[in-house]
């Protein structure tokens, strides 16, 4: 599929931990890096998760990011208040030959 | 550090040509380290990709299916900056548009412009 799906939202309570899916297809997710990115509004996207899943510098240790075949997840253990945001993941899609950008989840921290 | 700074109009009219600029300091639009790239976001499309263009002894660009044909990612190596032509736009193009260095190998996109609203109305 030339779409990377996100469920369009998920909440958790200060504390808990969340789990962001983003299933793509073996010319994207399955055979490119994923990167993850926060965007808050009125602001611009910020990087979160490298490829290899690392973490750029001054990003909390308690986001993390895993793949497997043509899906991949990123996961905020000890949800905060400031983690309230909308989240996007992205990958080059070999067959459309561009970026593709998920549909984007808001995580509501209740 | 890197910084990219966009300017343009915030309102176009439909069939008319959308046309924004992204001046970059800390870094080089011909470097061969990076690539850059115009990226939108709508309540209705999330953030979309729209194009990229990139120097590796010549200057090549990419576009996203759903713009082809109406858009143009151009270089100026003279004012280190490069811009966005996205033609016939209609209000289904009304988004913040934002410029993006994309960096590193795998790459990511690391450093992003403070974005522009850009409303297609008449």
């Amino acid at each position: 599929q030339s779409v990377l799906t996100q469920p369009p939202s998920a909440s958790g309570t200060p504390g808990q931990r969340v789990s962001i899916s983003c299933s793509g297809s073996t010319s994207n997710i399955g055979g490119n890096t994923v990167t993850w990115y926060q965007h808050l509004p009125g602001t611009a996207p910020k990087l979160l998760i490298y490829p290899n899943n690392q973490r750029p510098s001054g990003v909390p240790d308690r986001f993390s990011g895993s793949k497997s075949g043509t899906s991949a997840s990123l996961a905020i253990s000890g949800l905060q208040s400031e983690d309230e945001a909308d989240y996007y993941c992205a990958a080059w899609d070999d067959s459309l030959h561009g970026y593709l950008f998920g549909t984007g989840t808001k995580v509501t921290v209740l | 550090q890197v910084q990219l700074q966009q300017s343009g109009p915030g309102l176009e009219k439909p069939s008319q040509t959308l046309s924004l600029t992204c001046a970059i300091s800390g870094d080089s639009v011909s470097t061969y380290r990076a690539a850059w790239n115009w990226v939108r976001l709508s309540p209705s499309r999330g953030l979309e990709w729209l194009g990229r263009t990139y120097y590796r002894s010549k200057w090549f660009s990419d576009y996203s299916v759903s713009v082809k044909g109406r858009i143009t990612i151009n270089p100026d190596t003279s004012k280190n900056q490069f811009s966005l032509q996205l033609n016939s736009v209609t209000p289904e193009d009304t988004a913040v548009y934002y410029c993006a260095r994309l960096f590193g190998n795998p790459p990511y996109f690391d450093y992003w412009g403070q974005g522009s609203l850009v409303t297609v109305s008449s």
